[in-house]
């Protein structure tokens, strides 16, 4: 079956502590993955892909295959990093759908 | 020129009415999508379309019915509304090929029925 797992549903930091925001993925085909982002009153946007292996706003997720994971991280988190994190599976090829997991909620206390 | 719009963005509305939400998309992309996030903020795919033609359909109510009249649009039309029908309906788009996975949300719109 295919399916995108988040544990936790909120996730709470302080300012400049390192954040790690989970996600497991069940999936036989070769996964395409992605986090999402969506900040309070604005839309949901892609924040990085695993394909582009990038560092994006300081945060990183590398596809590790033998875990099955794509976990978001962050050496030091900041206030505006607080909102809803999407990790997200791509499956049926050129259809593009994206399965999604629950979400995770960052806040990142002053 | 904004990329993905939905309107409206909020619809309060009664049980058993019927109930619309148009969505475009001035990307020139080809393939459409509806998703519904429940109160959980769960997000969860409806439908999809690909050059006008019906790709993707999840086991969705067929109270649900999506149309889309060309590329850039793709609407959402609801039967018999039900008080579990109440959430945020996210559209989105994406272009073609390989590596461009990368799907462009509208705002969204909550819908509640009382």
């Amino acid at each position: 079956a295919q399916r995108v797992t988040q544990p936790e549903k909120l996730l709470s930091v302080f300012k400049g502590a390192p954040v790690e925001l989970k996600c497991n993925y069940s999936y036989s085909g070769s996964p395409e993955l992605f986090w999402y982002v969506q900040y309070s009153r604005q839309r949901l946007q892609l924040l990085l892909r695993h394909i582009s292996r990038e560092s994006i706003k300081g945060f990183t997720a590398d596809l590790n295959k033998g875990e099955t994971s794509f976990h978001l991280k962050k050496p030091f988190a900041q206030e505006e990093d607080s909102a809803m994190y999407y990790c997200a599976l791509r499956v049926g090829g050129n259809t593009g759908k994206l399965i999604f997991g629950q979400g995770t909620t960052l806040q990142v206390k002053p | 020129d904004t990329a993905v719009s939905q309107t409206p963005k909020y619809l309060v509305t009664q049980m058993g009415n019927d109930k619309s939400i148009k969505c475009e998309q001035n990307l020139g992309h080809d393939t459409m999508y509806w998703y519904k996030q429940d109160s959980k903020k769960f997000l969860k795919i409806m439908f999809s379309y690909n050059n006008k033609e019906l790709i993707i359909n999840e086991t969705v109510p067929n109270r649900f019915s999506p149309k889309s009249p060309d590329k850039a649009h793709l609407n959402l039309h609801i039967n018999s509304l039900e008080l579990g029908d109440s959430a945020v309906y996210f559209c989105a788009s994406r272009g073609q090929g390989r590596g461009t996975g990368e799907l462009f949300f509208g705002e969204g719109s909550r819908l509640t029925v009382l």
